[in-house]
C-alpha cells in the first residue's frame, strides 16, 4: 500500500491567497483526520470524517478554514484567505477503527505551508 | 478535561541509558493510550499502545507503564540508541469517538553516542 498521500509537500504563498491541501487516505479506511503542527501549539486536530461525513470540526480555527471529503479516496483542506499565522505543517491521517489495541492512525508525510 | 500533559519537553540520554517520558490526563473517560514516534520531516507513527485494563505493556525495548488511579502513563525506552532520537507524543482517546486522539505536546529525545 502507498500509505496516506498528501500534496503538495511544500507550499509557499502570499497572505490573502487561497490554499488547498489534498489528501488521499489508505484504501478501505473509514476515518480521516486533518491535523496542524506548530512548535507553539504542537499537534492539533482540526477536523475528522467518518465514512466521508464530518464528525467533529471543533478544532477548525476559524471560518477561513474549510474541509471536504467528496468520496472515500479524497479530501481537501482549504484556507481562504491565508494569513502568516497559518504557517505550519498540515498532516492528514486515516484509520480503520475496529476498537482493538492495534488500531492506529496512519499519518501522511505532511504539507509544509508557508504564508508570507 | 480534554488535555494531555506531557513532560519533559526535551530529553538528552546517553547511549545505553533509559529514556523516560511521562504523561498525565484528566478525562477519566479516556480508554486508549498510544505513543507515537516522529522523525524530522515525517508524520507521526504508532510506537506502542495500551488499554487501561493492564498496568504495563512491553514491546522490545519500549514499555508503557499505566497508573489508572493517578491518571498517568509513561514510556520507557530501555538501552536507548541514537536511532531512537525523535520526537515522542503521548495521546489519549475514547473509543466511542472513533479514534479521535488528544495529543500531548511532545518530547524531543536526543540519544548521544
Amino acid at each position: 500500500d502507498a500509505g496516506v498521500i498528501q500534496s503538495p509537500r511544500h507550499e509557499v504563498t502570499e497572505m490573502g491567497q487561497e490554499v488547498t491541501l489534498r489528501c488521499k487516505p489508505i484504501s478501505g479506511h473509514d476515518y480521516l483526520f486533518w491535523y496542524r503542527q506548530t512548535m507553539m501549539r504542537g499537534l492539533e486536530l482540526l477536523i475528522y470524517f467518518n465514512n466521508n461525513v464530518p464528525i467533529d470540526d471543533s478544532g477548525m480555527p476559524e471560518d477561513r478554514f474549510s474541509a471536504k471529503m467528496p468520496n472515500a479516496s479524497f479530501s481537501t483542506l482549504k484556507i481562504q484567505p491565508s494569513e502568516p499565522r497559518d504557517s505550519a505543517v498540515y498532516f492528514c491521517a486515516s484509520s480503520l477503527w475496529r476498537k482493538t489495541v492495534t488500531d492506529t492512525q496512519y499519518f501522511g508525510p505532511g504539507t509544509r505551508l508557508t504564508v508570507l | 478535561q480534554q488535555q494531555v500533559k506531557q513532560s519533559p519537553q526535551s530529553l538528552i540520554v546517553q547511549k545505553g541509558g533509559i529514556s523516560i517520558i511521562n504523561c498525565a490526563y484528566e478525562n477519566t473517560a479516556f480508554d486508549y493510550f498510544p505513543w507515537y514516534q516522529q522523525f524530522p520531516g515525517k508524520g507521526p507513527a504508532l510506537l506502542i499502545a495500551i488499554r487501561p485494563d493492564v498496568s504495563e505493556k512491553k514491546e522490545g525495548r519500549f514499555t508503557i507503564s499505566f497508573n489508572k488511579s493517578a491518571k498517568q502513563f509513561s514510556l520507557h525506552i530501555m538501552d536507548s540508541q541514537p536511532g531512537d532520537s525523535a520526537t515522542y507524543f503521548c495521546a489519549a482517546s475514547k473509543y466511542n469517538q472513533g479514534g479521535k486522539l488528544i495529543f500531548g505536546q511532545g518530547t524531543e529525545l536526543s540519544v548521544k553516542p
